[in-house]
């Protein structure tokens, strides 16, 4: 079975500070890994995503994450955080090729101090 | 149409009653899958099509809830005599085939009264 762990609930810094979010997995076979943003009473919105080649991916609004499978870990950083990044954000898998659904974390609350 | 599509966006209706919520996906799209998101309980994934067929109906949390796909295209969840516990946001996806990203529709906010 595959799961997803994101530690901590809720994150908070401040504005121009680095943002680091940390997911963790499990699968028994290499996995496709999500990164989604969901804004307030908004739906999912696709930041970034691996699935082979290059294991540092970069995302929009200036996010990027680095797959790790020796650590099994896929965090979600960006240099300076922004007002308008905070958000929830949801890691993600999907047991490779073939898989069918996406593995959910429980969902990170970032928020920007100003 | 340019993105996924869900039908209403706000649904409040009296426990017992049966409501239908609706999702239009992305044009082209073979996959489709429903989540459920609640407090607390974070996306949990209800139901997974593949063209008109359910391969994974796995997470359908009782026999109260069911959905189909017809044409390959409309997909529509179904939840019977629906209980306070059913109070969720109901998303609906679509991907390309069932290895690519799915992109999320707006949501289905239900509650039951």
């Amino acid at each position: 079975a595959q799961s997803v762990t994101q530690l901590g609930s809720h994150v908070s810094v401040s504005e121009g500070a680095l943002v680091l979010l940390r997911c963790n997995y499990s699968s028994s076979v290499p996995p496709y890994l999500f990164w989604y943003v969901q804004y307030p009473n908004q739906g999912l919105q696709l930041l970034l995503k691996y699935t082979t080649g290059a294991t540092l991916v970069k995302g929009i609004n200036g996010f990027e994450a680095e797959f790790k499978k020796s650590e099994t870990s896929f965090h979600l950083t960006k240099p300076s955080a922004h007002m308008s990044d905070a958000a929830e954000y949801f890691c993600a898998v999907r047991r490779g090729v073939g898989a069918q659904k996406l593995v959910f974390g429980q969902g990170t609350r970032l928020t920007i101090n100003p | 149409g340019a993105g996924v599509s869900q039908s209403p966006s706000n649904k409040v209706t009296e426990k017992g009653k049966d409501v239908e919520l609706r999702c239009d996906p992305i044009s082209g799209h073979t996959a489709l899958y429903w989540y459920r998101q609640s407090l607390g309980q974070g996306l949990e994934f209800l139901i997974y099509f593949q063209g008109n067929s359910a391969p994974d109906k796995s997470g359908l949390p009782s026999d109260r809830f069911s959905a189909e796909r017809t044409g390959g295209s409309v997909s529509t969840l179904t939840i019977q005599r629906t209980q306070q516990e059913d109070s969720a946001v109901y998303l609906c996806a679509s991907s390309f085939d069932r290895s690519t990203e799915a992109f999320f529709g707006q949501g289905t906010r239900l509650t039951v009264v």
